[in-house]
């Protein structure tokens, strides 16, 4: 099985700044990793697939990077509806499994 | 649009079995382009990926759970289900059904979701 870590466990960060999340495969998963916000009380939704493209609707300050084995997700600009938690997850292989998630919170 | 909505019991009792169903609207179940998935999290911890069930019933189970799993299609009703057997405290959860991504036999993203239902296993 493929572990994912993620780190920071948790990220301060002010309104309007930029956060960098990254997200590390134990072994290479090619570029086929997703990214996923988690609000409290509610289900995940896909941010980022493949790596870089964003799911539909997904707003252009948030930007996914990496491939292999190392990967990163960038909110440009903090908004207040962006406080969550962040999960990376990959699809190269079977189990597929998560990170235990960066969470994001005011600073 | 599709959308999916988890139902079934939120308490089981120890060593019992758990049962939900996840009916999906606004897409027919049978139409391909979708590995329907099951999903879970235990209180305030990660996410952890029970399985999958394609529309043609082919099946994939994760190896933590495998012996445990029953994902079933019922086509007719554009429902799949969950069964895990032998319960114990440590299943509390939520649980989500979800739509994982397939072409060509290969798997893509979790890109959509149900609202999720929590499950305790308590005496």
């Amino acid at each position: 099985e493929i572990v994912m870590t993620q780190s920071p466990a948790t990220l301060s960060v002010s309104p309007g700044e930029r956060a960098t999340l990254s997200c590390r495969a134990s072994q290479s998963v090619s570029s086929n990793l997703a990214w996923y916000q988690q609000k409290p009380g509610q289900a995940p939704r896909l941010l980022i697939y493949g790596a870089s493209t964003r799911a539909t609707g997904i707003p252009a300050r948030f930007s996914g990077s990496g491939s292999g084995t190392e990967f990163t997700l960038t909110i440009s600009s903090l908004q207040s509806e962006d406080f969550a938690v962040y999960y990376c997850q990959q699809y190269n292989n079977w189990p597929l499994s998560f990170g235990p998630g960066t969470k994001v919170d005011i600073k | 649009q599709v959308q999916l909505q988890e139902s079934g019991p939120g308490l089981v009792k120890p060593s019992q079995t758990l049962s939900l169903t996840c009916t999906v609207s606004g897409g027919s179940i049978s139409s391909g382009g979708y590995y329907w998935s099951w999903i879970r999290q235990h209180p305030g911890k990660g996410l952890e990926w029970i399985g999958y069930i394609y529309y043609s019933g082919s099946t994939y189970y994760n190896p933590s759970l495998k012996s445990l799993v029953t994902i079933s299609v019922d086509t007719s009703k554009n429902q799949f289900s969950l069964k895990l057997s032998s319960v114990t405290a440590a299943d509390t959860a939520v649980y989500y059904c979800a739509t994982l991504g397939v072409v060509a036999a290969t798997p893509s993203a979790f890109d959509i979701w149900g609202q999720g239902t929590m499950v305790t296993v308590s005496s």
